[in-house]
């Protein structure tokens, strides 16, 4: 199947910008998605984007979509300790009924 | 408005025994999708259904897994009988169909089989 790969963890300084990077191998991928968990809790949707748009932005929230390479990123601005958590990128596809097809997830780290 | 319900939120259970999951999906929502989340494996899809009938089945594990939605404010996914290795937290989700499919998830209920 197709896979959507992340890389596992990230460390940034508090009030630094952070970028999550994300790789999909599905070209009828329709709409892309970034979820936010926090430790012991379920999957908070963020945002998401559509496949024929590039940016959105939304608040402290930027995902940038390049489709050609099938690559998506999630940029927080001015991040905060309490957006330390695991990050998942996920597809899906209009070919699957919209169930998502998640990568294994990015752990952020954010130090005061 | 509220969201996802999920129970029980924790389950610890004796291998072989019958496990039963619930979910409540948000009202007006006609799409509803149980994952499974484990260290090794991540995210996985189980089951979906898309008013209330049973669309991709293809994650089930095998046989010892069955899921329903008899409603549409009520699925349950059953596990019988239960062995260690089906330890993970389960989540439901739901969403509507238009205009971004955003699913939405409940709190999970964390599954253990000793």
């Amino acid at each position: 199947g197709e896979d959507v790969e992340q890389s596992l963890f990230l460390s940034v300084r508090e009030g630094d910008s952070s970028v999550i990077n994300c790789t999909y191998t599905d070209s009828s991928s329709t709409y892309l998605y970034w979820y936010k968990q926090e430790p012991g809790a379920g999957l908070q949707l963020l945002t998401y984007i559509f496949s024929n748009m590039d940016m959105k932005q939304d608040q402290r929230l930027t995902v940038l979509l390049n489709k050609k390479d099938k690559h998506l990123s999630l940029r927080i601005a001015d991040t905060q300790t309490g957006d330390s958590a695991i990050y998942f990128c996920a597809e899906t596809r209009s070919n699957s009924g919209y169930a998502l097809n998640f990568g294994k997830g990015t752990s952020l780290l954010v130090t005061p | 408005d509220a969201g996802v319900i999920q129970s029980p939120r924790h389950e610890v259970t004796e291998m072989g025994q019958e496990v039963t999951l619930r979910c409540k999906p948000i009202s007006g929502h006609n799409s509803l999708f149980w994952y499974r989340q484990t260290m090794m494996r991540g995210l996985e899809l189980l089951i979906y259904f898309n008013n209330n009938v049973p669309i991709d089945d293809s994650g089930m594990p095998e046989d010892r897994f069955s899921a329903k939605m008899p409603n549409a404010s009520f699925s349950t996914l059953k596990i019988q009988p239960s062995e260690p290795r089906d330890s993970a937290v389960y989540f439901c989700a739901s969403s509507r169909d238009k205009p971004s499919y955003e699913q939405y998830f409940g709190p999970g209920t964390r599954l253990t089989v000793t």
